[in-house]
């Protein structure tokens, strides 16, 4: 089945500062990559999501992009605030099933 | 337009007890997946239903069960609690199953302590 790897664990910026984290997925069938974030005793809210027919997706300070060659795809979050603190997963399609999450990245957003 | 709900919120159980977990999904929505995270890590797949019919099924023991009624709406059962069984078991909803490539939209979950 499907395996997804996320990168960093955990990952402290200042405020103001640019964030990245990449995860990499197995099966290179799957063609459609959420993104999730999850606040402390929250449940996980879609923040943005990338279809392989496209390489980039951008929604403001967030962007998504993808390399289908690499099996990668990686989440930016430029200018961030306090409030971009929570868990980030990122997830994958498992034969249709379902999806497959990645273990999650803490960011910590330093004032 | 409201979103997934899910009840209860929160519940303590003993050991070798039987919980039911419960899922309304957005209204519209035909499918409904069950996912357990226990603390630190990600969402794990436990079921998937479609027009309520079973879609998939993740790498649970027999003790987990679930059905989805007329109304799309869904229950997960677990029979014969266990300590590792304490999770936030968290529904989610999506327009059709997950093979159309479809997103997926979680509700608040219901925290579940077995002591």
């Amino acid at each position: 089945g499907e395996n997804v790897e996320q990168h960093p664990s955990t990952l402290s910026v200042q405020e103001g500062d640019s964030a990245v984290i990449k995860c990499t997925y197995s099966d290179s069938a799957s063609n459609y990559f959420p993104w999730y974030k999850q606040e402390l005793g929250k449940r996980p809210q879609l923040i943005i999501d990338i279809r392989s027919n496209v390489g980039e997706k951008k929604d403001q300070r967030i962007a998504v992009t993808l390399n289908k060659t690499a099996k990668h795809f990686s989440l930016h979050i430029t200018e961030t605030q306090p409030e971009d603190s929570a868990v980030y997963f990122c997830a994958a399609p498992n034969y249709g099933q379902n999806f497959v999450f990645g273990p999650g990245t803490r960011l910590s957003v330093l004032p | 337009d409201a979103g997934v709900t899910q009840s209860p919120t929160h519940l303590i159980k003993t050991r070798g007890q039987h919980v039911t977990l419960r899922c309304s999904p957005i209204s519209g929505h035909k499918s409904v997946s069950w996912y357990q995270q226990v603390l630190g890590q990600g969402p794990q797949f436990i079921f998937q239903y479609y027009e309520k019919e079973e879609r998939g099924r993740g790498n649970f023991p027999d003790r987990f069960s679930a059905r989805q009624f007329p109304n799309y709406s869904s229950e997960l059962n677990v029979n014969a609690l266990l300590l590792g069984d304490s999770a936030l078991y968290l529904c989610a909803s999506s327009t059709g199953p997950t093979s159309s490539g479809n997103t997926i939209y979680f509700g608040e979950g219901s925290w579940l302590t077995v002591v």
